[in-house]
């Protein structure tokens, strides 16, 4: 299994507070990317990187912001977070631009 | 825009029977991959099988096999020797190759019960 952390976990919050989700990674992969998982939407891409300070935005972005300082670690922050974006939330890691994408397992958030 | 299609939301297979999964997708790009992920009960997604469109042969892995059909935009899986473990929620993605990002695109999912 890839090397593939996710923290938290869980996590409920008010609306209108920010929240940051961790990914973490021990593989020295260059790409990671952050989904959310929403009943009868699949997943779907919010942010993904291609190298430390390098992101950009999936189809979903509104609302999430990313960051990532060490190839090690991507953050998802929802600067004000809101009751649609109550999800379970994956990263995902690939060596490179077409390789297979592994997943972490998941954050499951819920935005009261 | 590509699409993924998956037309059955639940399946149910006997244990040690064969199930086939189906999966249909959109698009006007002649380089992509497709992938079979399995997510169980835990939410952990789980790659099962990995399809190159530029591959004429089916992908197989273990007990884990597709139907590749290009010109039809079909991409089944079939499960053989079906296992109480085989249970999950298995989801069919698209990505193309030389886009500008590499971001895969899932459909809805198919919930597979299987009965022992």
């Amino acid at each position: 299994d890839a090397g593939i952390t996710q923290s938290p976990r869980h996590k409920v919050t008010e609306t209108g507070t920010p929240v940051t989700l961790r990914c973490h990674q021990t593989e020295n992969h260059r790409y990671m990317y952050w989904y959310r998982q929403d009943p009868g939407h699949g997943l779907r891409l919010i942010h993904y990187s291609y190298g430390v300070k390098d992101t950009d935005k999936g189809e979903v972005s509104d609302g999430y912001s990313v960051s990532r300082s060490k190839t090690e670690d991507f953050l998802l922050t929802l600067e004000s977070a809101t009751s649609s974006q109550t999800s379970v939330y994956f990263c995902a890691i690939s060596a490179s631009r077409w390789e297979t994408q592994y997943f972490g397992p998941g954050t499951r958030l819920l935005v009261l | 825009a590509q699409t993924v299609t998956q037309s059955q939301p639940e399946m149910s297979v006997q244990e040690a029977e064969t199930v086939t999964l189906s999966c249909t997708y959109d698009t006007s790009e002649s380089d992509y991959y497709l992938f079979w992920y399995k997510q169980p009960p835990s939410r952990q997604m789980i790659l099962v099988i990995r399809q190159e469109a530029y591959k004429q042969q089916n992908a197989t892995e273990n007990r884990f096999s597709v139907n590749f059909q290009k010109a039809a935009k079909s991409f089944s899986l079939k499960i053989s020797d079906s296992q109480l473990g085989d249970a999950a929620m298995y989801f069919c993605a698209y990505t193309r190759i030389g886009g500008a990002t590499n971001k895969l695109i899932f459909g809805t999912g198919t919930l597979l019960a299987v009965q022992p």
